[in-house]
């Protein structure tokens, strides 16, 4: 156990919706990851949150938005939907800013139909 | 900017035998390096990491060994058990001068199958 904690763990839901996933860092954590790991693109980095601000951006898309809150929880929004957003989606958390190991929750599976 | 290249599998051994998991790095800097691994059906757990030239990163009987020279971080493990299957992640995580990170640069993976 990694001490992250993402929910739901499994979602199936229709195109053109939009979809919330949660996680809840490590206790003690301030940086929060996300990636989209798909059988196409591998694993790939999303975004980076620190202490409640974004710190790097990597292939997010626009349709797509993240935002980490004073409880250091972070949300990933994926709204309009598309078959090809069907993957399993990582967030993972680190101590500082950089520079540590990252930890990774153990995913949440999205099924867009 | 930073990449990560492993050989891609599967790769099928038996049990026993003595397993290598190449894998090369582009980076601008000094990166640290990473193998993860991804059991089926779950997340990504840290397996071994180095954070300099000649360090030795090892757990649960695997080694890596970052080789600068040839910008190299590959993963071996002397006798692998069945308990081993699993898909393994080669990574980097490069600092900036801004004190930011764009988080781990993973290579795409090599699913390792080992046989009784």
């Amino acid at each position: 156990d990694s001490g992250v904690t993402q929910t739901p763990k499994h979602l199936i839901t229709a195109t053109g919706q939009r979809v919330t996933l949660r996680c809840s860092p490590r206790s003690g954590d301030l940086s929060v990851y996300w990636y989209q790991q798909s059988l196409d693109q591998g694993l790939q980095f999303l975004i980076q949150y620190y202490n409640g601000e974004e710190r790097a951006k990597g292939n997010i898309l626009e349709r797509f938005s993240a935002q980490q809150f004073p409880d250091l929880h972070s949300e990933l929004n994926l709204s309009s939907l598309e078959l090809g957003d069907s993957a399993l989606y990582f967030c993972a958390s680190s101590p500082q800013v950089s520079g540590n190991t990252i930890y990774f929750g153990e995913g949440s599976w999205l099924t867009v139909v | 900017g930073n990449s990560v290249t492993q050989m891609e599998g599967p790769v099928t051994l038996s049990e026993e035998a003595f397993l290598t998991i190449n894998c090369t790095y582009t980076a601008t800097g000094y990166p640290s390096l990473f193998w993860y691994v991804q059991y089926p059906g779950e997340g990504l757990q840290l397996l071994l990491k180095a954070t300099k030239a000649d360090d030795k990163g090892s757990n649960k009987g695997f080694e890596a060994t970052y080789r600068k020279e040839t910008t190299s971080f590959h993963l071996e493990k002397g006798s692998v058990q069945v308990s081993d299957s699993a898909v393994y992640f080669c990574a980097l995580s490069e600092e900036y001068s801004g004190g930011g990170a764009d988080g781990l640069t993973f290579g795409k993976g090599t699913h390792l199958i080992i046989q009784p």
